[in-house]
């Protein structure tokens, strides 16, 4: 799977959009883009993933940059349930397990 | 989506003993695999759990170490064996169907080793 790099922490104002970047340059073509969350002592919660056009669900959208090596998952409007580690994941569709780098710590501030 | 249930939750165990954690899910899934969590760490994946078949472990994973069980679809257990303190971590099964995306985690289990 290829690497990515994440910021460590980022926090954001509740009722903002969250903004988390990724970078993923040495992405290959067959490999999908995956966002996860671990909220606070729970397992980790699926989010979103895309593989070149941006994708949007009821959590949130995922903006992959043309050349895909880069990313960058939005939370609309954020609340303080969206404090959470945010996981970027790198991987081919039906590879079997996942690689999960340090991701970022995303506090929601009141 | 599935449910996913852990058993225990939570252990304090002695060192040189074994725990045996169980994973089952409501339905049945393709892919059973175990990730473990050190302290303060992100989630590294320890094995793929295989129906009816030896595990598929990852470097730095010994079946000796982590004996893993899967004998049917919804149902999967790995044991920590002869244990030690740099055991303690919390361990996490997690599932994926036929065909599909996404993986499903359970809520882990958390294991001190004194």
């Amino acid at each position: 799977d290829a690497k990515t790099t994440q910021p460590t922490s980022m926090d954001c104002a509740e009722g903002r959009a969250a903004n988390l970047p990724c970078n993923h340059s040495t992405i290959s073509g067959n490999e999908y883009v995956y966002w996860y969350r671990q909220i606070h002592s729970q397992g980790p919660q699926y989010i979103i993933h895309g593989l070149k056009n941006n994708e949007t669900n009821e959590m949130a959208s995922l903006i992959i940059t043309e050349d895909r090596k880069s990313s960058t998952l939005i939370l609309p409007h954020a609340t303080l349930r969206d404090t959470a580690v945010y996981y970027c994941i790198v991987r081919a569709r039906g590879a079997d397990g996942l690689t999960f780098g340090k991701g970022t710590h995303l506090i929601i501030q009141p | 989506s599935a449910v996913i249930s852990q058993k225990p939750s939570r252990d304090i165990c002695q060192r040189g003993t074994s725990l045996t954690i169980q994973c089952q899910v409501d339905s049945q899934v393709t892919m059973m695999f175990w990730y473990r969590q050190q302290p303060g760490q992100s989630l590294t994946l320890i094995a793929t759990a295989n129906q009816g078949s030896e595990a598929t472990y990852e470097s730095g994973f010994v079946i000796d170490k982590f004996p893993i069980s899967r004998p049917n679809l919804t149902f999967s257990t790995l044991t920590v064996s002869n244990m030690s303190p740099e055991d303690s971590s919390i361990y996490l099964c997690s599932v994926r169907f036929t065909g599909g995306t996404e993986a499903f985690f359970g809520q882990g289990t958390r294991l001190t080793v004194v």
